[in-house]
């Protein structure tokens, strides 16, 4: 079944860092891919997503470009905010198969 | 519309009572999926249906857990008997299938309910 790598956290960064957070997949064909965000007591929230190969999303300053050639979705934000600190999860949608969004990547910005 | 509706926000309960948390799916949704959220284990998929019928709850825990969708716009997780390591943060969300793709477009999660069981 579908299913997605991303990189571990805690990740912590200074305000106006460069932000990178690393998500590969393994999919039958090209499912949408999804970022989502969760920021202190709150459910997730989609923050951005990406239909089909080498389509971009973007967000709140956020991108992540699906890679077929590399099957990646990286997340990046050129200068990060003390209020970007939250959760964020990597998804493929579901299909089928168990889906885990795991922990997630905990980012944290420091002032 | 209002989002995702669950109910209680924060549930405290005994070992051994029984604890039943609530969902509203946004409206026109055919899909709705109940998870558990811990530091140790992060989130989980219990539980899905699809058009009101369960499609997989080869997540849930155990026996004590159980979860309903008697109509499009409800649907219920039980735990009797509730136990201290139930004690998590769980979600309801609600998406769209397409049975055509035999995908789902992105889910729209609730606000949650926090269980303590002491």
């Amino acid at each position: 079944g579908d299913s997605v790598t991303q990189m571990e956290g805690p990740v912590t960064l200074s305000e106006e860092a460069f932000l990178t957070i690393n998500c590969t997949y393994t999919a039958t064909g090209y499912p949408s891919l999804f970022w989502y965000v969760q920021y202190p007591g709150e459910g997730l929230q989609l923050l951005l997503k990406a239909t089909k190969a080498d389509d971009k999303g973007s967000n709140k300053g956020f991108e992540a470009t699906y890679r077929k050639e590399t099957t990646s979705f990286h997340l990046e934000k050129g200068s990060v905010q003390v209020s970007d600190s939250a959760v964020y999860f990597c998804a493929p949608p579901p299909y089928g198969d168990k889906i885990i969004f795991g922990k997630g990547t905990r980012l944290h910005i420091l002032p | 519309d209002a989002g995702v509706i669950q109910s209680p926000r924060h549930e405290v309960t005994e070992m051994g009572q029984e604890v039943t948390l609530r969902c509203k799916p946004i409206s026109g949704h055919n899909s709705l999926f109940w998870y558990r959220q811990t530091m140790m284990r992060g989130l989980e998929l219990l539980i899905y249906f699809n058009n009101n019928v369960p499609i997989d709850d080869s997540g849930m825990p155990e026996d004590r857990f159980s979860a309903k969708m008697p109509n499009a716009s409800f649907s219920t997780l039980k735990i009797q008997p509730s136990e201290p390591r139930d004690s998590a943060v769980y979600f309801c969300a609600s998406s769209q299938y397409s049975g055509g793709t035999g995908r789902y477009n992105e889910q729209f999660f609730g606000p949650g309910t926090r269980l303590t069981v002491l």
